[in-house]
């Protein structure tokens, strides 16, 4: 069975534009979360998703915002980007989402690492 | 109550030696408690993870050991080899929360 897939891997931008970032998961995985890991903040939780409904949202601003298809496949933008954006950011999927008392290993990706300049 | 301590920051340890790896929740609703291994530039892998209802463990070399009342995980890593250098994150979430990660230790196993 296929992993987690992220694209593109490495992304470089500058200040002000805007980023798309895309994640397939696991076949048969319905739930997706995306979090930014930096070395001063660790895994922080961004948004997650199930059945193309968001579920959960992290404490992030409004610049940050996720959505996923009826595939599953997910996508998360961030709009008029800023230095402190640069992170890798990482998507996991799993069978049901956050609350289920089964299923809810978390797999991720090798997420990707957004430079901006 | 969100959080998740995670303590050492780093760990070295000789190869055969055993590490470990605390974490300690205030979230008592808190009943799922995974760990992963990220490996420089690779997303975290989930290594293990219990459930509150048993207090141990264990996956070949990998434990996790858990105290209910101290609200209290630990991650024993059995005869450690150079290959389990890594980082690893413990994490709790509950019924109606997502996963909180710890903030990482990073191991060192030297041959």
């Amino acid at each position: 069975k296929a992993g987690v897939t992220q694209t593109p891997r490495y992304l470089i931008k500058t200040r002000g534009q805007q980023v798309t970032l895309s994640c397939s998961p696991i076949s048969g995985h319905r739930s997706v979360s995306w979090y930014q890991q930096t070395p001063g903040q660790g895994l922080q939780f961004l948004f997650e998703y199930f059945s193309e409904t968001q579920r959960n949202k992290g404490n992030f601003p409004g610049r940050f915002s996720g959505r996923q298809f009826s595939n599953s496949r997910s996508e998360m933008n961030v709009s008029t980007l800023e230095l402190g954006d640069s992170a890798l950011y990482l998507c996991a999927s799993s069978l049901a989402p956050s609350g289920s008392t089964l299923n809810y290993e978390q797999y991720f990706g090798p997420g990707t690492r957004l430079t901006v300049t | 109550q969100q959080q998740v301590k995670q303590s050492p920051q780093s760990l070295i340890v000789q190869k055969g030696g055993i590490s470990i790896i605390n974490c300690a929740y205030e979230n008592t609703a808190f009943d799922y408690f995974p760990w992963y291994q990220q490996f420089p530039g690779k997303g975290p892998a989930l290594l293990i993870a219990i459930r509150p209802d048993v207090s141990e463990k264990k996956e070949g070399r990998f434990t996790i050991s858990f105290n209910k009342s101290a609200k209290q995980f630990s991650l024993h890593i059995m005869d450690s080899q150079p290959g389990d250098s890594a980082t690893y994150f413990c994490a709790a979430s509950s019924d109606t929360d997502k996963l909180i990660f710890g903030t990482g230790t990073r191991l060192q196993v030297f041959p």
